[in-house]
């Protein structure tokens, strides 16, 4: 059981725009932590895609992009291509648990 | 170009060590953290623990405590993670990966290959 929440799974239509989000608490994202997200293909290594939770690593496409607002922060692709079918992980900081946390992770079907 | 190269896949009986090691190179080792982190078959990423590759500093994950142990070679831009007593659910892959300063804060990139654990009798 991860402390940072995200949904399973989403999906959507090529061009099409989703968002997945990652619910936190007072310990984590509530507690002014950053929130960064990673691209995960299997087999691969995990991509950097937002960090410092609006930032976007040079090389990483503007379709892209992330919010954050209280305990909770979203990842938002636009414009959804084919090869953006991948797992998204959110990362922050746990202060009751004193450690790096991650949250469950979300698998994106691209239809 | 920044780069962390892991070594290869390990298979290990119940109740060994593990001991795996991630080179590092293309910027200073000494100015960066190293974090591990692990993804069992099916599971989440699972933070392990960090390493400050200058200071020698470590900050350990709750759930590994008293199982893990990360280290550094600063002189080889090499650190190293070793997880002991190990049980078939320590089946993973493990990734080392650069923190974004000497700090366990902030954002984890760029990551190594990852190295398959298989715990099996």
């Amino acid at each position: 059981q991860s402390v940072l929440t995200q949904p399973p799974s989403v999906s959507g239509a090529p061009g099409q725009r989703v968002t997945i989000s990652c619910t936190g608490s007072s310990s984590n994202i509530g507690a002014s932590y950053d929130v960064h997200w990673y691209q995960h293909l299997p087999g691969t290594a995990p991509k950097l895609l937002i960090s410092g939770n609006t930032n976007r690593p040079s090389g990483v496409p503007d379709r892209f992009s992330g919010s954050k607002s209280g305990t909770s922060a979203s990842l938002t692709i636009t414009g959804l291509q084919a090869e953006d079918e991948a797992d998204y992980y959110c990362q922050s900081y746990d202060s009751s648990l004193s450690g790096v946390v991650f949250g469950g992770g979300t698998k994106l079907t691209v239809l | 170009q920044v780069q962390l190269v892991q070594s290869g896949a390990e298979v290990k009986k119940p109740g060994a060590s593990v001991k795996v090691s991630c080179k590092a190179s293309g910027y200073t080792f000494a100015n960066y953290g190293v974090h591990w982190v692990r993804q069992a078959p099916g599971q989440r990423l699972e933070w392990m623990g960090w390493i400050n590759a200058g200071k020698g500093n470590t900050k350990y994950s709750q759930n590994f405590q008293d199982r893990v142990t990360i280290t550094r070679d600063t002189s080889a831009s090499t650190a190293y993670l070793e997880l002991s007593s190990l049980r078939s659910e320590d089946t993973a892959v493990y990734y080392c990966a650069r923190a974004y300063s000497g700090s366990y804060l902030g954002w984890i990139d760029p990551w190594g290959q990852g190295t398959q654990v298989t715990v099996s009798s």
